[in-house]
């Protein structure tokens, strides 16, 4: 079962606006989360974490807010930008062992 | 070369072949990783090496061998695989938090190995 969801497999927003990414969890355990971002024919590259005793860590055009009563994180791109098109991973931690979610296709239209 | 990488990229294998992916990482970093992503799923976390050390083996078949002869360096070690097993095998590495070995800080990715197992 999976215990990190993308439940949106793919997202299209317009350049300059908001790209709003979501993410859900399932383990209370889960102390750190993570951001990735993923092109072709790459591997996955880091963008922004936040540990689970904040509830917003922001760099740059990047911002991810972290609801734990909900079990819900979301990882903000404003604005977006064309190069922002990639695959956005979301990833738990807990202890030695990470858990990511399916990815979410993110397209920026120029 | 920097970062981490993987070799090869792309291996066709039978199911009785044998065969080894690499990955090296120049970052100094003292945990490494192997990950599957299979089509359609997320990816899995197989092994945790840290200090050389094996700390995480989460259920994998015992045809995946993993070896880790230095911090810079690991290999999967792969025997009578199946078609099932074909996935895409990333390796990670990332630089250990202090105390009780806990690993708390964003990993890097190599590109991956594609494996193809006829």
């Amino acid at each position: 079962d999976q215990q990190v969801k993308q439940n949106s497999p793919s997202l299209s927003v317009q350049e300059g606006r908001i790209s709003i990414l979501n993410c859900d969890y399932t383990n209370s355990m889960f102390d750190y989360f993570l951001w990735y971002k993923k092109y072709p024919a790459e591997g996955p590259t880091f963008l922004i974490s936040i540990s689970s005793i904040k509830d917003k860590n922001e760099d740059g055009r990047f911002t991810v807010f972290l609801n734990k009563s909900a079990k819900h994180l979301s990882l903000h791109i404003v604005p977006s930008q064309p190069g922002d098109s990639a695959v956005y991973f979301c990833a738990a931690q807990a202890g030695n062992q990470f858990y990511f979610g399916t990815g979410t296709s993110l397209t920026v239209i120029p | 070369e920097t970062g981490v990488t993987q070799t090869p990229r792309h291996l066709v294998m039978g199911m009785t072949n044998k065969k080894s992916l690499k990955c090296e990482q120049h970052l100094g970093h003292n945990a490494m990783y192997w990950y599957k992503q299979s089509a359609k799923k997320p990816l899995e976390l197989m092994f945790v090496y840290n200090f050389k050390e094996q700390t995480e083996n989460n259920s994998v078949p015992s045809r995946f061998s993993p070896e880790c002869p230095n911090s810079s360096h690991l290999f999967l070690h792969l025997h009578t695989l199946q078609p099932e097993d074909s996935a895409l095998y990333l390796c990670a590495s990332s630089q250990p938090a202090g105390g009780l070995g806990r690993i708390n800080n964003e990993q890097f990715f190599g590109p991956g190995t594609r494996l193809t197992v006829l």
